[in-house]
């Protein structure tokens, strides 16, 4: 079956630019969608179709895809971006990946 | 405001079923595709099911094909998981989850506080 592969953790100081990476055979093909999942609450969808951010979204987050891998890049990384962050694929259906845990410290 | 609001879970024995059900407002439901997605404990999300707007096209993860069962009723705005032949693997938070409308690929932009199925004797 087709996976996507995250970091399991990403550490990052107050400021600084967080990168999460994203990798499968099949990310080229279709777009990838991010999401931020906080403790005890329900995912929120943080970038979608590669890039784009929906409304609400703070500009610091962004994202890419090249070749067979997506990136989430959150700029200037505030305490509140503390989350798992899943990406997302397709494959016969959605496909998630495992997940990164983003500490902030 | 839009809202999914679940309902339906809770304990089950292994063999057993279970509907779920999602009520949505806030939206006009009938022109959105929708999901389900679960989250077992302390885990990953996994995609569960599609069903398109009008019902045409409905797809499955291999882990549930043959037990489970997506529908909805656009007068009622509602939608549904039948789980039939539960597992304890199955055991998850259920999300009821909207399709976004920018096409293709979209994201899954909202996503219901999902409801709790426990498979266990």
């Amino acid at each position: 079956s087709y996976e996507l592969t995250q970091a399991p953790s990403v550490s990052v100081s107050p400021g600084q630019t967080a990168s999460i990476t994203c990798s499968g055979d099949k990310l080229r093909d279709k777009y990838a969608c991010w999401y931020q999942q906080k403790a005890g609450q329900s995912p929120v969808l943080v970038i979608y179709q590669d890039r784009k951010r929906p409304s609400g979204i703070p500009e610091r987050f962004s994202g890419s895809n090249s070749g067979n891998t997506a990136t989430l890049t959150i700029s200037g990384t505030q305490i509140m971006d503390e989350a798992d962050y899943y990406c997302q694929g397709w494959d016969q259906g959605r496909v998630f990946g495992g997940g990164t845990k983003l500490t902030v410290l | 405001e839009v809202q999914l609001v679940e309902s339906g879970g809770g304990l089950v024995q292994p063999g057993r079923s279970l509907r779920l059900s999602c009520a949505a407002s806030g939206f006009t439901f009938s022109n959105y595709n929708m999901n389900w997605v679960r989250q077992a404990p302390g885990k990953g999300l996994e995609w569960v099911s599609y069903i398109s707007s009008g019902s045409s096209n409905i797809y499955y993860a291999d882990s549930v094909k043959g037990r489970f069962t997506i529908s909805r009723d656009n007068a009622k705005n509602s939608l549904y998981l039948q789980m039939n032949s539960l597992r304890a693997a199955d055991t998850a938070v259920y999300y009821c989850v909207r399709d976004g409308p920018s096409g293709p690929w979209p994201g899954l932009d909202y996503w219901g506080q999902g409801t709790l199925v426990t498979v266990s004797s």
